[in-house]
């Protein structure tokens, strides 16, 4: 079955540590691939997506995120996080010309002041 | 500001009871998803209907059915609750029938579901 995995459950750093959120998904056609963030108690927001082009893609608030087809990966980066990045990362793929989102079991981070 | 709108935020319901949960959106959107959201597990998808008086099953069908009468409305429906169905529901859409939109979903903010 096609599946997308976010192997950190959770990731605890301090601030000015960089943060990479490891995202893979099992699919050998065309993806469209997305990060989302739940801070506590808000709903869901896109942190960035990547359809084609240039696989360096950059979101909101400093995060980027690298599509590696060979490796069938769009892990997440940010050089330097900070206490207010602490939420809960989801990483999506649409597969093929499916409408529907497959998400990741996601991943807490936690940012100590 | 566009919007997806779940009726309740939080629920308790008995087991065995009939339960209802409201999905509205005000962006004509074709296409409507149930996920519920655990943790570890991420969101899974229950049903998903990309146009009026159609759905489809996701993942985790079981014990759940849905309506969609209307474009803007999508409810989800649990015939008889159970304890296992203790969560948190999402309902999301997005817009479109050609290729994956690029603004991906739009989602309401929740409804905590407890069954006791």
């Amino acid at each position: 079955a096609q599946s997308v995995s976010q192997h950190n459950h959770h990731v605890i750093l301090s601030e000015a540590a960089s943060l990479e959120l490891g995202c893979n998904y099992s699919y050998g056609g065309t993806v469209n691939l997305f990060w989302y963030v739940q801070y506590p108690g808000q709903h869901l927001q896109l942190l960035l997506k990547y359809f084609s082009g240039d696989p360096l893609v950059k979101g909101i608030k400093g995060f980027e995120a690298e599509f590696i087809k060979s490796k069938f990966s769009f892990n997440l980066r940010k050089p330097s996080v900070q206490w207010s990045d602490t939420a809960e990362y989801f990483c999506a793929v649409a597969m093929g010309s499916a409408r529907q989102l497959t998400f990741g079991s996601g991943t807490q981070l936690t940012v100590l002041p | 500001d566009v919007k997806v709108t779940q009726s309740s935020r939080y629920l308790v319901k008995r087991t065995g009871e009939k339960v209802f949960l409201e999905c509205v959106q005000d962006m004509d959107h074709e296409n409507m998803f149930w996920y519920r959201q655990d943790p570890g597990l991420g969101l899974r998808l229950i049903y998903f209907s990309y146009d009026v008086k159609m759905k489809e099953k996701g993942d985790i069908p079981e014990g759940y059915s849905v309506s969609r009468e209307k474009k803007e409305r999508f409810s989800l429906i649990l015939e008889s609750a159970s304890t296992n169905q203790t969560s948190m529901y999402l309902c999301a859409s997005s817009r479109g029938q050609g290729a994956f939109p690029v603004e991906g979903y739009t989602f309401g903010s929740g409804t905590r579901l407890t069954v006791v």
